[in-house]
C-alpha cells in the first residue's frame, strides 16, 4: 500500500483558496486518489477521487501531475464551515481494497 | 438514500465490562468495515467483511474483540472486557464500486469511554 504524506494543519481565512498537497511517491501504476473530509463527531465523507490530471465537481478539484507522485486538492473560497480534517488515500483499482488513513490535514478558517 | 448507522452514539462503561456496537450499512453494499479512531487519528482499519465473509481481520485484536456479519447485512462488533485503552471512536463504513474505484460511506461513530 502507497504511504502518503500531507501536512498535520493549515490556516486559512474566509473566502481564500486552500490548496492541500499530498505527497505519494510510491504510488502504483493502478493506484488511484481518494480525498475524504472529516468534521468532528462525524465519520470521513468523500471529497473527490481521481487517477491523473485534473478532476472538478462541486466541492473541490484534484490535481494530480504526470508522475502521480503528489496529488493537490483545491478548495475554492473557503468558509467557515470547511474547518475540518483531510485525508489523502490511495488505494488500488480493484473491488475491496483497502485503505490507509493517515493522521491527515487539519484545516482551520478563520473569519 | 438512508446512510450507515450505528448505534449507540455514545457509550461509557468500566474496565472488565463487555460492550457491543451495531452497525446496519447502505443498502446493496456488499462491503463492510470496522475502523477504530482515536483522538488527533485517522480511522485505523479493524475488519472488513465481504459479504458475511471477514475477508481481513489481521488487525483486529481477537483476544478481546469479536465481530460478525450474519445474513450479509447488518454487522456487530464487540469487545470482553473491556480495557482503558479501547476508549474511541468506532466507525463502521460501507462500500461499492463505481467504474472500478471504491467509495467508502462512513457512519457518525459510536464513542466509547471505558472507566
Amino acid at each position: 500500500l502507497a504511504k502518503t504524506t500531507q501536512p498535520i494543519s493549515m490556516d486559512s481565512y474566509e473566502g481564500q483558496e486552500v490548496n492541500i498537497t499530498c505527497s505519494h511517491n510510491n504510488i502504483a501504476t493502478n493506484d488511484y486518489i481518494t480525498w475524504y473530509q472529516q468534521f468532528p463527531s462525524q465519520g470521513p465523507r468523500f471529497i473527490i477521487q481521481g487517477y491523473k490530471t485534473k478532476v472538478t465537481n462541486e466541492v473541490a478539484s484534484l490535481f494530480i501531475p504526470a508522475d502521480r507522485k503528489s496529488s493537490t486538492l483545491s478548495l475554492p473560497r473557503v468558509s467557515l464551515s470547511d474547518t475540518a480534517v483531510y485525508y489523502c488515500l490511495v488505494g488500488v483499482e480493484n473491488y475491496g481494497q483497502n485503505f490507509v488513513f493517515g493522521p491527515g490535514t487539519r484545516l482551520s478558517v478563520l473569519p | 438514500e438512508a446512510g450507515v448507522v450505528q448505534s449507540p452514539r455514545y457509550k461509557i462503561i468500566e474496565k472488565k465490562q463487555p460492550v457491543a456496537f451495531w452497525c446496519n450499512p447502505i443498502s446493496g453494499h456488499n462491503t463492510l468495515y470496522w475502523y477504530r479512531q482515536n483522538l488527533g487519528q485517522g480511522p485505523e482499519l479493524l475488519i472488513r467483511y465481504e459479504n458475511e465473509e471477514a475477508v481481513d481481520d489481521s488487525q483486529l485484536p481477537k483476544d478481546r474483540f469479536s465481530a460478525e456479519r450474519l445474513k450479509g447485512v447488518d454487522s456487530t462488533l464487540k469487545i470482553q472486557p473491556a480495557e482503558l485503552g479501547d476508549s474511541a471512536v468506532y466507525l463502521c463504513a460501507s462500500s461499492h464500486l463505481t467504474s472500478g474505484r471504491e467509495t467508502q460511506y462512513f457512519g457518525p461513530g459510536t464513542r466509547l469511554l471505558v472507566l
